[in-house]
């Protein structure tokens, strides 16, 4: 059992440059999460889907899109990359409201 | 507005020493207190979840603790490698509100 699967761990992007984080779950969970976080900092959210074809904005949305065409999938798109986007991001998942969510191993992503 | 808020920052101990995390939360309509653990490098690892006040769950030198409006992680005896960051969030709903978590150190 895989559980959340995450692609690519690391990667380098220049100012300007675009690139799509990917996000799998093998645990048919209909919850799902892309959080960053910053050094030292704890955990904000991006965006959230409910299930396939529903998406929604977090916390800190801006510069960010998502798509959830399936419910194995969640990928998060950087659209002209900048230096704030600098980070390290996890995907989550959860079955149910009420239970807990499993966490991917990161994507570190650096903007230079 | 719903909020957690861990106390303290940081926390060093001795090998043994036994001490407390605490996690304040404001969260309407709580749907679970989850704690996990975050080792460096990595993503956050579930620990426990509580659902009402009084309610106590226990895993090894572990145990978490939760009121109406605190929840906490008794750390018994530990070991240095119990050292990582601690968070612990309130479900509210379809989303998780985050601390900011506690950075434990044990020195041997």
């Amino acid at each position: 059992n895989a559980g959340v699967t995450q692609t690519p761990k690391f990667r380098i992007l220049k100012i300007g440059q675009s690139m799509t984080l990917q996000c799998t779950q093998d645990m048919n969970h209909n919850y799902m999460y892309w959080y960053r976080q910053d050094p030292g900092m704890g955990l904000k959210l991006i965006y959230y889907s409910v299930g396939a074809g529903i998406t929604d904005k977090g916390e800190v949305p801006n510069g960010y899109n998502v798509s959830r065409s399936t419910t194995e999938d969640f990928p998060l798109r950087l659209e002209l990359a900048a230096p704030s986007q600098t980070s390290v991001y996890f995907c989550a998942s959860k079955g149910t409201a009420n239970t807990e969510a499993f966490f991917g191993q990161g994507t570190r992503l650096t903007v230079v | 507005e719903d909020q957690v808020t861990q106390s303290p920052e940081a926390l060093r101990l001795q090998e043994g020493e036994s001490s407390s995390l605490n996690c304040s939360y404001t969260v309407s309509g709580l749907r679970g207190l989850f704690w996990y653990r975050q080792d460096p490098g990595k993503g956050p690892e579930f620990l426990f979840t509580l659902y009402s006040a009084g309610e106590e769950k226990e895993k090894e030198r572990l145990k978490a603790t939760l009121t109406k409006k605190e929840s906490f992680l008794h750390i018994t005896a530990p070991k240095p490698e119990d050292s990582a960051t601690y968070l612990c969030a309130g479900g509210s709903n379809y989303q998780l509100i985050w601390g900011a978590g506690t950075k434990l150190i044990i020195k041997p």
